[in-house]
Protein backbone atom coordinates (compact mmCIF):
# COMPACT_ATOMS: atom_id res chain seq x y z
CA UNK A 1 0.00 0.00 0.00
CA UNK A 2 0.97 3.36 -0.75
CA UNK A 3 2.36 5.16 2.43
CA UNK A 4 1.32 9.09 1.08
CA UNK A 5 -2.17 10.64 1.34
CA UNK A 6 -3.35 12.93 -1.58
CA UNK A 7 -6.31 14.90 -2.30
CA UNK A 8 -7.96 13.08 -4.95
CA UNK A 9 -8.24 16.14 -7.52
CA UNK A 10 -8.20 20.19 -7.04
CA UNK A 11 -8.33 23.04 -9.85
CA UNK A 12 -5.96 25.92 -10.53
CA UNK A 13 -6.41 28.81 -12.76
CA UNK A 14 -3.78 29.50 -15.32
CA UNK A 15 -0.75 31.42 -14.39
CA UNK A 16 -1.73 30.86 -10.58
CA UNK A 17 0.43 28.84 -8.51
CA UNK A 18 -1.07 25.49 -7.90
CA UNK A 19 0.27 23.67 -4.23
CA UNK A 20 -0.59 19.87 -3.80
CA UNK A 21 -0.02 18.67 -0.38
CA UNK A 22 0.87 15.06 0.70
CA UNK A 23 0.72 13.97 3.76
CA UNK A 24 3.61 10.79 4.67
CA UNK A 25 3.19 10.58 8.33
CA UNK A 26 5.05 7.55 8.76
CA UNK A 27 7.71 8.12 6.57
CA UNK A 28 11.09 6.77 8.39
CA UNK A 29 14.30 8.88 8.57
CA UNK A 30 15.91 6.92 4.84
CA UNK A 31 12.98 7.74 2.94
CA UNK A 32 13.10 10.72 0.32
CA UNK A 33 9.85 12.20 -1.03
CA UNK A 34 9.38 11.89 -4.81
CA UNK A 35 6.87 13.66 -7.22
CA UNK A 36 6.45 12.25 -10.81
CA UNK A 37 3.09 13.24 -12.85
CA UNK A 38 1.09 11.82 -15.62
CA UNK A 39 -0.13 13.30 -18.47
CA UNK A 40 -2.96 11.32 -19.81
CA UNK A 41 -2.17 8.19 -21.64
CA UNK A 42 1.88 9.16 -20.91
CA UNK A 43 4.21 7.19 -19.11
CA UNK A 44 5.20 8.90 -15.21
CA UNK A 45 7.43 11.97 -15.48
CA UNK A 46 9.49 13.20 -12.93
CA UNK A 47 9.73 16.36 -11.52
CA UNK A 48 11.26 16.82 -8.45
CA UNK A 49 12.41 14.74 -5.00
CA UNK A 50 14.00 15.65 -1.60
CA UNK A 51 15.02 13.69 1.81
CA UNK A 52 14.65 16.99 4.03
CA UNK A 53 15.53 20.58 2.78
CA UNK A 54 13.39 22.53 0.75
CA UNK A 55 14.12 21.80 -3.26
CA UNK A 56 13.66 23.70 -6.19
CA UNK A 57 14.19 22.97 -10.11
CA UNK A 58 12.87 24.18 -13.51
CA UNK A 59 10.06 22.28 -12.92
CA UNK A 60 8.63 22.82 -9.20
CA UNK A 61 9.57 23.84 -5.51
CA UNK A 62 9.33 21.12 -2.83
CA UNK A 63 8.81 22.01 0.31
CA UNK A 64 9.39 19.38 3.17
CA UNK A 65 7.73 20.29 7.13
CA UNK A 66 10.53 20.02 9.24
CA UNK A 67 9.11 17.26 10.92
CA UNK A 68 8.85 15.54 7.22
CA UNK A 69 5.40 13.99 7.78
CA UNK A 70 3.94 15.88 4.94
CA UNK A 71 5.40 17.91 1.96
CA UNK A 72 4.09 20.50 -0.61
CA UNK A 73 4.40 20.48 -4.32
CA UNK A 74 4.51 24.31 -5.77
CA UNK A 75 4.24 24.63 -9.22
CA UNK A 76 4.66 28.65 -9.37
CA UNK A 77 2.91 29.39 -12.63
CA UNK A 78 0.32 26.52 -13.42
CA UNK A 79 -0.28 26.23 -17.53
CA UNK A 80 -2.93 24.08 -19.37
CA UNK A 81 -0.26 21.77 -20.04
CA UNK A 82 0.12 21.24 -16.37
CA UNK A 83 -3.16 19.48 -16.32
CA UNK A 84 -2.02 15.57 -15.15
CA UNK A 85 -2.56 13.60 -12.36
CA UNK A 86 0.51 13.82 -9.53
CA UNK A 87 1.50 11.44 -7.74
CA UNK A 88 3.83 11.69 -4.34
CA UNK A 89 5.95 8.75 -3.33
CA UNK A 90 8.64 8.06 -0.39
CA UNK A 91 10.53 5.70 -1.28
CA UNK A 92 13.28 3.63 0.86
CA UNK A 93 16.97 4.42 0.23
CA UNK A 94 20.11 2.51 1.78
CA UNK A 95 23.29 1.70 0.52
CA UNK A 96 24.30 -2.04 -0.74
CA UNK A 97 21.72 -1.39 -3.55
CA UNK A 98 18.30 -1.66 -2.68
CA UNK A 99 15.80 -1.86 -5.42
CA UNK A 100 13.62 1.16 -4.18
CA UNK A 101 10.73 0.10 -6.45
CA UNK A 102 7.96 3.20 -6.57
CA UNK A 103 4.62 2.18 -4.71
CA UNK A 104 1.94 4.78 -6.64
CA UNK A 105 -1.18 5.79 -4.75
CA UNK A 106 -3.96 7.21 -6.64
CA UNK A 107 -2.17 10.74 -6.69
CA UNK A 108 -4.19 13.95 -7.01
CA UNK A 109 -5.65 15.06 -10.60
CA UNK A 110 -5.14 18.96 -11.40
CA UNK A 111 -7.54 20.56 -13.68
CA UNK A 112 -5.75 23.77 -14.62
CA UNK A 113 -8.32 26.00 -15.92
CA UNK A 114 -8.40 28.94 -18.40
CA UNK B 1 15.94 11.00 -28.09
CA UNK B 2 18.17 9.19 -25.10
CA UNK B 3 15.24 8.71 -22.98
CA UNK B 4 13.46 5.46 -22.10
CA UNK B 5 11.76 3.49 -24.95
CA UNK B 6 8.81 0.64 -25.56
CA UNK B 7 7.74 -0.63 -28.05
CA UNK B 8 5.20 -1.24 -29.12
CA UNK B 9 3.31 1.47 -28.42
CA UNK B 10 -0.42 -0.17 -28.94
CA UNK B 11 -1.11 -4.20 -28.89
CA UNK B 12 -4.31 -5.70 -29.24
CA UNK B 13 -4.76 -9.86 -29.29
CA UNK B 14 -6.77 -12.17 -28.55
CA UNK B 15 -7.27 -13.99 -25.76
CA UNK B 16 -4.61 -17.28 -25.12
CA UNK B 17 -2.32 -15.54 -27.33
CA UNK B 18 1.17 -14.78 -26.57
CA UNK B 19 2.36 -11.40 -26.66
CA UNK B 20 5.79 -9.63 -25.79
CA UNK B 21 7.15 -6.29 -25.21
CA UNK B 22 10.41 -4.42 -25.40
CA UNK B 23 12.16 -2.07 -23.21
CA UNK B 24 14.95 0.07 -24.44
CA UNK B 25 16.76 2.07 -21.06
CA UNK B 26 18.65 5.01 -20.93
CA UNK B 27 22.23 3.96 -22.09
CA UNK B 28 23.71 4.30 -19.00
CA UNK B 29 21.23 2.51 -16.53
CA UNK B 30 22.10 -0.61 -15.27
CA UNK B 31 18.76 -0.73 -13.44
CA UNK B 32 15.05 -1.63 -15.42
CA UNK B 33 11.32 -1.87 -14.39
CA UNK B 34 8.51 -2.98 -15.11
CA UNK B 35 5.42 -1.82 -14.01
CA UNK B 36 1.69 -2.09 -14.64
CA UNK B 37 -1.36 -0.07 -14.46
CA UNK B 38 -4.63 -0.17 -14.90
CA UNK B 39 -7.40 2.38 -15.99
CA UNK B 40 -7.90 4.64 -12.94
CA UNK B 41 -5.05 3.33 -10.93
CA UNK B 42 -1.36 4.07 -10.34
CA UNK B 43 1.26 2.11 -11.48
CA UNK B 44 2.17 -1.51 -9.70
CA UNK B 45 5.91 -2.69 -9.45
CA UNK B 46 5.67 -6.10 -11.36
CA UNK B 47 9.65 -6.90 -11.33
CA UNK B 48 12.98 -5.46 -10.96
CA UNK B 49 16.81 -5.89 -13.37
CA UNK B 50 19.77 -4.78 -11.94
CA UNK B 51 22.13 -5.73 -15.09
CA UNK B 52 21.25 -9.07 -16.69
CA UNK B 53 19.98 -10.17 -13.35
CA UNK B 54 16.62 -9.84 -12.51
CA UNK B 55 16.43 -9.57 -8.38
CA UNK B 56 12.87 -9.14 -7.16
CA UNK B 57 9.51 -10.69 -8.43
CA UNK B 58 5.84 -8.91 -7.31
CA UNK B 59 3.75 -11.26 -6.44
CA UNK B 60 1.41 -9.52 -9.54
CA UNK B 61 4.06 -11.50 -11.75
CA UNK B 62 1.78 -14.38 -12.15
CA UNK B 63 3.22 -17.88 -14.24
CA UNK B 64 2.75 -16.58 -17.15
CA UNK B 65 4.91 -13.54 -17.46
CA UNK B 66 8.00 -14.17 -17.84
CA UNK B 67 10.69 -11.16 -18.41
CA UNK B 68 14.28 -10.91 -19.30
CA UNK B 69 17.15 -8.54 -19.75
CA UNK B 70 19.63 -10.95 -21.76
CA UNK B 71 22.79 -8.61 -21.94
CA UNK B 72 22.17 -6.09 -18.97
CA UNK B 73 20.90 -3.64 -22.01
CA UNK B 74 17.77 -3.65 -22.92
CA UNK B 75 14.61 -5.94 -22.07
CA UNK B 76 11.16 -8.16 -23.04
CA UNK B 77 7.90 -8.61 -21.16
CA UNK B 78 6.15 -11.63 -22.09
CA UNK B 79 2.78 -12.63 -21.57
CA UNK B 80 1.53 -15.91 -22.48
CA UNK B 81 -2.12 -17.27 -23.01
CA UNK B 82 -3.47 -13.63 -22.16
CA UNK B 83 -6.65 -12.93 -20.40
CA UNK B 84 -8.45 -10.29 -20.84
CA UNK B 85 -7.52 -8.96 -17.06
CA UNK B 86 -3.91 -8.44 -18.99
CA UNK B 87 -5.50 -5.59 -20.35
CA UNK B 88 -3.11 -2.67 -19.11
CA UNK B 89 -0.64 -0.15 -19.66
CA UNK B 90 2.67 -1.39 -19.07
CA UNK B 91 5.64 0.85 -18.24
CA UNK B 92 9.62 0.39 -18.00
CA UNK B 93 11.47 2.54 -16.15
CA UNK B 94 15.30 2.75 -15.84
CA UNK B 95 17.69 4.19 -13.18
CA UNK B 96 21.48 4.28 -12.61
CA UNK B 97 22.56 2.78 -9.52
CA UNK B 98 22.60 4.93 -6.20
CA UNK B 99 21.01 5.84 -3.07
CA UNK B 100 18.99 8.35 -4.62
CA UNK B 101 18.83 7.58 -8.39
CA UNK B 102 15.64 8.62 -10.17
CA UNK B 103 13.36 5.93 -12.29
CA UNK B 104 12.91 7.74 -15.45
CA UNK B 105 9.77 5.81 -17.36
CA UNK B 106 9.10 5.31 -21.08
CA UNK B 107 5.56 5.93 -22.92
CA UNK B 108 4.19 2.74 -21.88
CA UNK B 109 2.79 -0.03 -24.03
CA UNK B 110 -0.98 -0.38 -24.26
CA UNK B 111 -2.12 -3.61 -24.24
CA UNK B 112 -5.96 -4.73 -24.98
CA UNK B 113 -6.90 -8.46 -24.70
CA UNK B 114 -9.97 -8.90 -26.62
Amino acid sequence: DAKTTQPTSMDCAEGRAANLPCNHSTISGNEYVYWYRQIHSQGPQYIIHGLKNNETNEMASLIITEDRKSSTLILPHATLRDTAVYYCIVRVMNYGGSQGNLIFGKGTKLSVKP
Amino acid sequence: DTGVSQNPRHKITKRGQNVTFRCDPISEHNRLYWYRQTLGQGPEFLTYFQNEAQLEKSRLLSDRFSAERPKGSFSTLEIQRTEQGDSAMYLCASSGEGIAETQYFGPGTRLLVL
